[in-house]
């Protein structure tokens, strides 16, 4: 089992570019999360989707930010344009049913430096 | 009513000593607690989880305390050992297929 991959591991941009952000989730896996840590907010949620659907974007902190999710197997974050109070490390989470546990397993995270 | 209290902010223990890190929560719908370890560059990787029909749950070195009437639970490392040092999260969801709710992170020294 591969976990969950995330690309790139490491982004550097200027602030007005676009960033895409990748996530491929745990094969049978419904759920998937996209989180962003900094040392100043901790582990925020930003938005998840269940079978694909975004279920909750409350936690999007501006239209800059938009995620997708085409099939079960691929998710994308967006930031455009891009701005250094984006730098942060942003974690993708898939969830699956495990011996009767909704089991949530983190990525590698993408650690996003926008200059 | 969401939020999930954690502390002790920092803790620093001696090798072989028991670490203690609590966690305290508001919603009574919540039923399920996973504890989540996390170092440095790596992603927060599931380390144990309890329901709350059990008031206590045992992996190797690793113990999940419940308890269910005063909101509290607690994760006790046992044997605890410098590899050990890591940031530890508490979270909480409801019917345990809702979005995790975590504390705000334990950062654990475990020194020689």
């Amino acid at each position: 089992d591969a976990g969950v991959i995330q690309s790139p591991r490491h982004e550097v941009t200027e602030m007005g570019q676009e960033v895409t952000l990748r996530c491929k989730p745990i094969s049978g896996h419904n759920s998937l999360f996209w989180y962003r840590q900094t040392m100043m907010r901790g582990l925020e949620l930003l938005i998840y989707f269940n079978n694909n659907v975004p279920i909750d974007d409350s936690g999007m902190p501006e239209d800059r930010f938009s995620a997708k999710m085409p099939n079960a197997s691929f998710s994308t974050l967006k930031i455009q344009p891009s701005e250094p109070r984006d730098s942060a490390v942003y974690f993708c989470a898939s969830r699956g049913l495990a011996g009767g546990f909704y089991e949530q397993y983190f990525g590698p995270g993408t650690r996003l430096t926008v200059t | 009513q969401q939020q999930v209290k954690q502390s002790p902010q920092s803790l620093i223990v001696q090798k072989g000593g028991i670490s203690i890190i609590n966690c305290a929560y508001e919603n009574t719908a919540f039923d399920y607690f996973p504890w989540y370890q996390q170092f440095p560059g790596k992603g927060p990787a599931l380390l144990i989880a309890i329901r709350p029909d059990v008031s206590e749950k045992k992996e190797g070195r690793f113990t999940i305390s419940f308890n269910k009437s005063a909101k509290q639970f607690s994760l006790h490392i046992m044997d605890s050992q410098p590899g050990d040092s890591a940031t530890y999260f508490c979270a909480a969801s409801r019917f345990g297929n809702e979005k995790l709710t975590f504390g705000t992170g334990t950062r654990l020294t475990i020194i020689p």
